[in-house]
């Protein structure tokens, strides 16, 4: 059965730094993993998807990276800002077998930026 | 393009009554799965449709059941609501059946079961 975990639970930053979130997951053979924003009571805004073959996916100030034999991924936010303060989530997508198509969730990472 | 869309936006319900929740896919995409989020927690797993059937379930009793219409679109019923029943239901579309392509999430149904 997957797990997945995020750590810290809750980041509070001053504007401007950089910051990384974690994310570790205990069954490897995953297709791939998408990292997700929600904003209270809203739904998920996926941010960036990573195949199971990559590496790395960037886009502007977020870089996601892979480390599938570890089972561990990082989210990495550049020059925060008050704007990115929101719940990010991690989630797994798990390859053939009956878990075909399925996302396992972490909990998530409250991030708070105060200007 | 319009994204996913889910109906209602807010729902509130008694114990032991029935709701149904709705959902539209993503233009192009045919694939659509059910997650509840309690508060506080990230989203789990309730069930995918393609081609108009259950392909696979999480761990969540009978009391879920669902549909897809031919037009992709989805429905989630719940039946005799428990307290516990109390979450944001969110809906989640991928294209060419598989579920393996990126998911697209709607804005959610936020029930409250009193």
């Amino acid at each position: 059965k997957q797990e997945v975990t995020q750590i810290p639970a809750a980041l509070s930053v001053p504007e401007g730094e950089n910051l990384v979130l974690n994310c570790s997951f205990t069954d490897s053979a995953i297709y791939n993993l998408q990292w997700f924003r929600q904003d209270p009571g809203k739904g998920l805004t996926s941010l960036l998807l990573i195949q199971s073959s990559q590496r790395e996916q960037t886009s502007g100030r977020l870089n996601a990276s892979l480390d599938k034999s570890s089972g561990r991924s990082t989210l990495y936010i550049a020059a925060s800002q008050p704007g990115d303060s929101a719940t990010y989530l991690c989630a797994v997508n798990n390859a053939g077998g009956t878990s075909y198509g399925k996302l396992t969730f972490g909990q998530g990472t409250i991030l708070t930026v105060h200007p | 393009d319009a994204g996913v869309t889910q109906s209602p936006t807010h729902l509130i319900k008694t114990r032991g009554q029935q709701v149904t929740l709705r959902c539209s896919p993503k233009s192009g995409h045919d694939t659509v799965s059910w997650y509840q989020q309690a508060l506080g927690q990230g989203p789990q797993f309730i069930f995918q449709y393609y081609e108009e059937e259950e392909r696979q379930r999480g761990n969540f009793p009978d009391r879920f059941s669902g549909h897809q219409f031919p037009n992709y679109s989805s429905e989630l019923n719940v039946n005799a609501l428990l307290l516990g029943d109390s979450a944001l239901y969110l809906c989640a579309s991928s294209p060419l059946g598989t579920g393996y392509y990126e998911q697209y999430f709607g804005p959610g149904t936020r029930l409250t079961v009193t």
